[in-house]
């Protein structure tokens, strides 16, 4: 139980273009999902944390237009990094909670962008 | 904001010898949870800790939370190349989840 899938695994895309990256809730209702962002042997830097119906909290020093968060639903939030620079790329991670502070978080498996 | 410390960064031991990472947070927390996260995977979640004084055992895995419910550690006992990768803390606290910076563990066979 408990399964989150991150779509794509891996994107490879051009300086200036959007990416979409997907995060969904297989087998529960997420009521919170958290964006992060890793870097290579680093730990995992949270970007936002997007709550279903309402907009996302972004943390410190992460611009919300650039990194645009949707959490229509409560199986699915989407991260897109808008006019991506190479310096988005990146190792992106999401995370889903069933809710409550006492809810373990649950990870998709990563995207790998890499903008040339 | 809350800071979670994580010591070591690595750690590299021989196969059979035990292994140990410490968390220690600014912040008193609601409950401190651990993952693994393999060389190119993602982490996955091994176990959370809630009440203060803890202690939790997993195989030749135990976790433990402080009286002061602000730092924490995992022990693994007899060490195997299974047990490869790195170990984050994540301090929850507010609903949010702080996550140390990561002990990598190398295990020499």
């Amino acid at each position: 139980g408990a399964v989150v899938s991150q779509h794509p695994s891996w994107v490879i895309c051009k300086s200036g273009t959007s990416v979409k990256i997907e995060c969904r809730s297989l087998d529960f209702q997420a009521t919170t999902m958290f964006w992060y962002r890793q870097f290579p042997k680093q730990s995992l830097m949270l970007m936002a944390t997007s709550n279903e119906g309402s907009k996302a909290t972004y943390e410190q020093g992460v611009e919300k237009d650039k990194f645009l968060i949707n959490h229509a639903s409560l199986t699915l939030s989407t991260l897109t990094v808008t006019s991506a620079h190479p310096e988005d790329s990146s190792f992106y991670i999401c995370s889903a909670s069933g809710g409550g502070n006492n809810s373990p978080l649950h990870f998709g498996n990563g995207t790998r962008l890499t903008v040339t | 904001g809350q800071q979670v410390m994580q010591i070591p960064q690595y750690q590299h031991v021989q196969e059979g010898e035990d292994f140990t990472t410490y968390c220690n947070s600014s912040t008193t927390l609601s409950n401190i949870q651990w993952y693994k996260q393999r060389p190119g995977g993602h982490p996955v979640f091994l176990i959370q800790l809630v009440k203060s004084g803890e202690v939790k055992k997993q195989k030749r895995l135990t976790f433990q939370f402080g009286e002061a419910k602000k730092n924490s550690s995992l022990h693994i006992t007899a060490t195997q190349t299974t047990d490869v990768g790195t170990y984050f803390c994540a301090g929850r606290n507010a609903g949010k989840s702080t996550f140390g910076d990561g002990t990598t563990l190398t295990v020499k066979p």
